[in-house]
C-alpha cells in the first residue's frame, strides 16, 4: 500500500524567497515519486519525477526535489519564488514500472506568493 | 502536438441520472487513467485502461465504470448520480503502463443537483 502526506495545506512566501513544500511517502515497494502543479480550473502539470535514478531531481520552472529514502521524503524547493508560482502543488507516488499508471496523490499544498 | 482532450468541460446533471465523460489521449499514448478530484477527498484514482482492458481499479462503487476503445480513447460512465459525485474528473494519458510521464487533461467539472 502507498500513501502520501504533505505538511501544510497552505504555504505563503514572499516574492524572491525560498519555496519549500514538504512531502513524505509510504510505500511497500520502491517508489516512483512526482510533483504536479495545478492552476485554477486546469489539469495537472508535471513539475518533476524521481524514478530511481539520481536522487536530486531538477524540474521545470526552477523547481527541484531530493529523494531521501531514510526520511521517506521528497520535498520540493525553489530558490526564489515568483508570482506565477502561486498554485496548488501535489506530491504523488506509484509503485514503479510494474504497477501501472495509478498515482496516489497527497492532499495538496496551496502556495501563495506575496508581493 | 495536441494534449489530452476531455469533453465536455462542464456538465450539470440531476440526481439519479447517468453521465458519460470522454477522454482523447495524446496521439500514440495507449494508457489512460481517470481520477476524481473533490475538496474533501482530494485526488482519487478511479481506473486505468491499457489496450482496451481495465488494468487497475480504485475504491469506487460499481456505479462508476469505464471503457477504452481501439483508438485508445476512453469513456467513463457514472450511473444513478448522487450529490457526492459532484467533482472534477481528470483523465491522464501516457505512452504505456511503464512510462512514468503522465499528461493530464483539463478535466470535466460535473455538478449534480
Amino acid at each position: 500500500a502507498q500513501s502520501v502526506t504533505q505538511l501544510g495545506s497552505h504555504v505563503s512566501v514572499s516574492e524572491g524567497a525560498l519555496v519549500l513544500l514538504r512531502c513524505n511517502y509510504s510505500s511497500s515497494v520502491p517508489p516512483y515519486l512526482f510533483w504536479y502543479v495545478q492552476y485554477p480550473n486546469q489539469g495537472l502539470q508535471l513539475l518533476l519525477k524521481y524514478t530511481s535514478a539520481a536522487t536530486l531531481v531538477k524540474g521545470i520552472n526552477g523547481f527541484e526535489a531530493e529523494f531521501k529514502k531514510s526520511e521517506t521524503s521528497f520535498h520540493l524547493t525553489k530558490p526564489s519564488a515568483h508570482m506565477s508560482d502561486a498554485a496548488e502543488y501535489f506530491c504523488a507516488v506509484t509503485g514503479g514500472d510494474n504497477y501501472g499508471q495509478n498515482f496516489v496523490f497527497g492532499p495538496g499544498t496551496r502556495l501563495s506568493v506575496l508581493p | 502536438k495536441a494534449g489530452v482532450t476531455q469533453t465536455p468541460r462542464y456538465l450539470i446533471k440531476t440526481r439519479g441520472q447517468q453521465v458519460t465523460l470522454s477522454c482523447s489521449p495524446i496521439s500514440g499514448h495507449r494508457s489512460v487513467s481517470w481520477y476524481q478530484q473533490t475538496p474533501g477527498q482530494g485526488l482519487q484514482f478511479l481506473f486505468e485502461y491499457f489496450s482496451e482492458t481495465q488494468r487497475n481499479k480504485g475504491n469506487f462503487p460499481g456505479r462508476f465504470s469505464g471503457r477504452q476503445f481501439s483508438n485508445s480513447r476512453s469513456e467513463m460512465n457514472v450511473s444513478t448520480l448522487e450529490l457526492g459525485d459532484s467533482a472534477l474528473y481528470l483523465c491522464a494519458s501516457s505512452i504505456n503502463r511503464q512510462n512514468t510521464e503522465a499528461f493530464f487533461g483539463q478535466g470535466t467539472r460535473l455538478t449534480v443537483v
